[in-house]
């Protein structure tokens, strides 16, 4: 099975900060990789797919990048929505793993 | 508009069975493979099964397979998880997801159902 690892589980940040989280797996998944956010109470939103494709009515802030084992998430410009948590996941192989999650809250 | 709502859930418990149901709109249902995600309480997501378009491919993760069934019913729209033998670890929300781009990519869910197993 593949495992999916995220840094940092959590980040602090500002209104219009630029804020990268980090997603390794433990084999190569091409570009097989998706980026989700959950809001508390929420289901998972589809934010990135196919490591750096956009989901459609995603904003532009939000950006993907990477390709065999690591990858990022890189929203240029966090704004007050943006506070939530952050789930990577292959869609390489079953089962399909997530990563832990990235709790990204206010300082 | 793509609407997925998951019913079905509830206290149950150990050694127990439910059936989770969710019922499709707003896109061709036939044409899209399913799955079901779920989340413990203040946990991470896990995958927990997939079935094609035409029932004619279905996984399991280990953590299940040989208890819960994947199913659907294209005329009534309808994915269901038949959940056996459950466990206290099986406690969660379960959402119902459809594939996106590629089989494993999870473009539109469900708000979820709480399944709790407790005595």
């Amino acid at each position: 099975d593949i495992q999916m690892t995220q840094s940092p589980s959590s980040l602090s940040a500002s209104v219009r900060d630029r804020v990268t989280i980090t997603c390794r797996a433990s084999q190569s998944i091409s570009n097989y990789l998706n980026w989700y956010q959950q809001k508390p109470g929420k289901a998972p939103k589809l934010l990135i797919y196919a490591a750096s494709s956009l989901q459609s009515g995603v904003p532009s802030r939000f950006s993907g990048s990477g390709s065999g084992t690591d990858f990022t998430l890189t929203i240029s410009s966090l704004q007050p929505e943006d506070f939530a948590t952050y789930y990577c996941q292959q869609s390489y192989s079953t089962p399909h793993s997530f990563g832990q999650g990235t709790k990204l809250e206010i300082k | 508009e793509v609407q997925l709502v998951e019913s079905g859930g509830g206290l149950v418990q150990p050694g127990g069975s439910l059936r989770l149901s969710c019922a499709a709109s707003g896109f061709t249902f036939s044409s899209y493979s399913m799955n079901w995600v779920r989340q413990a309480p203040g946990k991470g997501l896990e995958w927990v099964s997939y079935i094609s378009s035409s029932s004619s491919t279905i996984y399991y993760a280990d953590s299940v397979k040989g208890r819960f069934t994947i199913s659907r019913d294209n005329a009534k729209n309808s994915l269901y998880l038949q959940m056996n033998s459950l466990r206290d670890d099986d406690t969660a929300v379960y959402y119902c997801a459809t594939d996106g781009w590629n089989m494993g990519t999870f473009d539109y869910w469900g708000q979820g159902t709480l399944v709790t197993v407790s005595s």
